[in-house]
């Protein structure tokens, strides 16, 4: 099993320019989410999916789009990137949310460089 | 006030000791809590979790989840230079079960 799978790993755009971060588990989980992490920051939760047809935003939702393509995937799309967007993104899964299922596995990250 | 804080660190621990972490959260009915440990480059990966008040032992590390003074604490006993690395403090608040919100990590170096 390969878990969470991120691509890319590695992304530099120009200001402006748009792209799609890609993910993807092969855990069955229904729960997904999306994280951004900046130094002294910890993680930030973006936007977060908890079931197949659903998503909704988290703390930190302006500038980017979701979309849970199906239960294995769930994309992020920045529409024009900004270099306060620079940061090191992370896609997690949980089999669903709750109290005692929402134990969540992450993804290697992209590290995503804005000029 | 943040929801979850933990102190940035870094925290100095000698090879061999007791290394101890601790989280405040605000949200008084969170019922879940989570310690990640993060490696330099790295993504998150799960340590413990605790849902009730007192102690969970596994293996070196022990988590100790206090509702009343809300506070969960990670101790790391007979600490080794593996375990130099962030951890990350993570709360299910109620009134958000659907998510985890995270401390902003502390930086622990174990030292030779």
């Amino acid at each position: 099993n390969a878990g969470v799978t991120q691509t890319p790993k590695f992304q530099v755009l120009k200001t402006g320019q748009s792209m799609t971060l890609q993910c993807a588990q092969d855990m069955n989980h229904n729960s997904m989410y999306w994280y951004r992490q900046d130094p002294g920051m910890g993680l930030r939760l973006i936007y977060y999916s908890a079931s197949e047809g659903t998503t909704d935003k988290g703390e930190v939702p302006n500038g980017y789009n979701v979309s849970r393509l199906n239960k294995r995937e769930f994309s992020l799309r920045l529409e024009s990137a900004a270099p306060s967007q620079t940061s090191v993104y992370f896609c997690a899964s949980s089999e669903q949310p709750g109290l005692a299922k929402n134990i969540q596995y992450f993804g290697a990250g992209t590290r995503l460089s804005v000029l | 006030q943040k929801e979850v804080e933990q102190n940035s660190g870094p925290l100095s621990v000698p090879e061999g000791a007791i290394a101890s972490l601790n989280c405040t959260y605000s949200d008084r009915g969170s019922q879940s809590f989570f310690w990640y440990r993060q490696y330099s480059g790295k993504s998150p990966e799960l340590i413990m979790f605790i849902y009730s008040n007192g102690d969970k032992e596994d293996g070196r590390f022990t988590a100790q989840l206090n509702k009343a003074s809300q506070y969960v604490s990670l101790l790391i006993r007979d600490s080794q230079p593996s375990d130099s690395a962030t951890y990350l403090c993570a709360v299910i608040p109620i009134q958000g079960a659907q998510k985890l919100v995270f401390g902003q990590g502390t930086r622990l170096t174990i030292n030779p």
